[in-house]
């Protein structure tokens, strides 16, 4: 049973600069959920994807977006960056309907923004 | 909306010592509740979790019951190990919201440090 994994795991970009990140969903699970680590701080929602759609987004403005795949994979992007955006974002997929059971986490990909 | 208040860290146990780590929370629907742990440079991992009011999640010898009169679920372990030295988040999740989200709301976490 292979994990969720996230790429890459650091990254340094320009503000002003786009941005896209990647998550493997372990298998069998067939939801994604993104979250943004500030440093010190506990994980915020962005959103969540499910059968390719957006199934549910937290407090983030427009320029967060994403996509997921057919194989359930998820890609996070983000346009115009901004140094506030510099966190740990991290992936989490599950079962639909099932994240009160468990949901899975990636390592994270750091994000820098100078 | 939804929120979860954790104690402040770092907390500084010796070995063997009891741990309690104070979460609380609001929602407003019948949310279920977690506790995740991150060890340094890892991601999030569930450690325990309760569904209903007066449920005991226990893992690993951590456990926390969900208190709905006092919107409490508060971590205990009765003999902690150097190992066990990580953040720890409390977490809902809130389907009756109305949001249409599954998404976790997190506390800011507590650190927890355990000395020889």
């Amino acid at each position: 049973e292979t994990g969720v994994t996230q790429s890459p795991t650091h990254l340094i970009k320009t503000r002003g600069q786009q941005v896209t990140l990647r998550c493997s969903s372990q298998s069998g699970h067939n939801t994604v959920s993104w979250y943004q680590q500030a440093l010190g701080q506990g994980p915020q929602f962005i959103f969540q994807y499910y059968r390719e759609e957006e199934n549910g987004r937290g407090n983030f403005p427009p320029r967060f977006s994403g996509l997921q795949f057919p194989n359930y994979s998820s890609e996070l992007n983000v346009n115009a960056l901004e140094l506030d955006d510099s966190a740990l974002y991290l992936c989490a997929s599950s079962l639909r309907g099932q994240l009160q059971t468990e949901a899975f986490f990636g390592q994270g990909t750091r994000l820098t923004v100078v | 909306g939804d929120s979860v208040t954790q104690m402040e860290g770092p907390v500084t146990l010796s070995e063997e010592a009891f741990l309690t780590i104070n979460c609380t929370y609001t929602a407003t629907g019948y949310p279920s509740l977690f506790w995740y742990v991150q060890y340094p440079g890892e991601g999030l991992q569930l450690l325990l979790k309760a569904t209903k009011a007066d449920d005991k999640g226990s893992n690993k010898g951590f456990e926390a019951t969900y208190r709905k009169e006092t919107t409490s679920f508060h971590l205990e372990k009765g003999s902690v190990q150097v190992s066990d030295s990580a953040v720890y988040f409390c977490a809902l999740s809130d389907l009756g919201s109305g949001g249409g989200a599954d998404g976790l709301t997190f506390g800011k976490g507590t650190h927890l440090i355990i000395q020889p």
